[in-house]
């Protein structure tokens, strides 16, 4: 069974731009969650969705939003890009909510 | 609100020592608990978990249990190997309903040869 697939590897933007990032969740299942990785941050909860629907949202600015689509996979996008954005995405995927997660390699952004 | 504390790392340590990382928590419920790892370049894996109060969670030579007297989860490992070079990150969920994992920060483990 393939894993939780997430592209691309590595992007790299500049202030101002806008960026969508893909996550594809391993077959079956329906919860996808994005957390945001800094170092000197840690992992920060971004948002969950099951179904479709958000279910679960960090505390960011609205600049960062989401999606999922019927067959479960997942975008993210984060408008008017600035430098502290730079971070490794990581996305993970389980089978129902408040089950084990299960990670992708994640979406190294940097902002220039 | 939830939250995880664990200790500030960099931890290195020789091959074959003892592991302890400290890991506690405040929850407003009954959570779960977890310790994920993430080696270089890679996404966090599952390494263990418990579910309720006593429990011992156990995978690859690490464990850990769940305190709930301490709210403590710390994960330790009798012979570290080179390989166990990564990040850990102990987390919570609460039970019931839609809830988000809560992460701690992550304690980086450098196992020198």
């Amino acid at each position: 069974k393939a894993g939780v697939t997430q592209t691309p590897r590595y992007l790299i933007k500049t202030r101002g731009q806008q960026v969508t990032l893909s996550c594809s969740p391993i077959s079956g299942h329906r919860s996808v969650s994005w957390y945001q990785q800094t170092p000197g941050q840690g992992l920060q909860f971004l948002f969950e969705y099951f179904s479709e629907t958000q279910r679960n949202k960090g505390n960011f600015p609205g600049r960062f939003s989401g999606r999922q689509f019927s067959n479960s996979r997942s975008e993210m996008n984060v408008s008017t890009l600035e430098l502290g954005d730079s971070a490794l995405y990581l996305c993970a995927s389980s089978l129902e909510v408040n089950e084990k997660l299960f990670f992708g390699s994640g979406t190294q952004l940097s902002v220039l | 609100g939830n939250s995880v504390t664990q200790m500030e790392g960099p931890v290195t340590l020789s091959e074959e020592a003892f592991l302890t990382i400290n890991c506690t928590y405040t929850a407003t419920g009954y959570p779960s608990l977890f310790w994920y790892v993430q080696y270089p370049g890679e996404g966090l894996q599952l390494l263990l978990k418990a579910t309720k109060a006593d429990d011992k969670g156990s995978n690859k030579g690490f464990e850990a249990t769940y305190r709930k007297e301490t709210t403590s989860f710390h994960l330790e490992k009798g012979s570290v190997q080179v390989s166990d070079s990564a990040v850990y990150f102990c987390a919570l969920i609460l039970s019931g309903g839609y809830q988000k994992v809560t992460f701690g920060t992550g304690t980086k483990l450098q196992v020198i040869p």
